[in-house]
């Protein structure tokens, strides 16, 4: 089982900072099968990212996906006050899925 | 656009089953275009995905479940459903159903708004 590590476990960032979030995997991920998600308290996830950098319909661009095979990075370039949540990194491999263990951005 | 609507019990006795239905509107759960998924979500842990069914009607489930995970569809009502077995405390979750397509790298991108299960005595 592919197990995935996020970093930092919190980041505490302000308006206007741009925000590194991290996501390692124990073994090579392909990337058309990396995922980030966003989940607000009492909200369902929400897609981001597939495909490791393949912005999700609606997503505004200063949120940004990268890596390849066992490092992965989401980038938000400017933070917006709606942009305070908890982010997680997904992968899928032989018909299995992991998530991270995610990353809370707060202010 | 896809829909997707979570019903269960709320509350499940230790070592019952619990059974969550998920009730797809918008599109056609016999469709090759989607497949489905459960995934939940522990008080103050992160997302677990439980297991995923395709059109196909082949399921895959999370290993850490073992054989505790049944999932099915009823295409008569447009509804998928998880069923699981010998449940505990650590199965209390916020328990989501979703959907997604191959087009976009097998991820997530419909999401049910979530049910709490609360397995208690």
């Amino acid at each position: 089982e592919i197990v995935l590590t996020q970093s930092p476990g919190t980041l505490s960032l302000s308006p206007g900072e741009r925000a590194t979030l991290s996501c390692r995997a124990s073994q090579s991920v392909s990337s058309s099968f990396l995922t980030w998600y966003q989940q607000k308290p009492g909200q369902a996830p929400r897609l981001l990212i597939y495909g490791a950098s393949s912005r999700a319909t609606g997503i505004p661009d200063r949120f940004s996906g990268s890596g390849s095979g066992t490092d992965f990075t989401l980038t938000i370039s400017r933070l917006e006050p709606e942009d305070f949540a908890v982010y997680y990194c997904q992968q899928f491999g032989s018909s299995l899925y992991t998530f991270g263990q995610g990353t809370k951005l707060e202010i | 656009q896809l829909q997707l609507q979570e019903s269960g019990p709320g509350l499940v006795k230790p070592s019952e089953t619990l059974s969550l239905t998920c009730t797809v509107s918008g599109g056609s759960i016999s469709s090759s275009t989607y497949f489905w998924g459960w995934i939940r979500l522990p008080p103050g842990k992160g997302l677990e995905w439980i297991g995923s069914i395709f059109y196909s009607g082949t399921t895959y489930n999370n290993p850490s479940l073992k054989s505790r995970v049944t999932m099915s569809v009823d295409t008569s009502k447009n509804q998928f459903s998880l069923k699981l077995s010998s449940v505990t405390a650590a199965d209390t979750a916020m328990y989501y159903c979703a959907s997604g397509s191959g087009f976009r790298g097998w991820a997530f991108d419909i999401w049910g708004q979530g049910t709490m299960a609360t397995v208690s005595s």
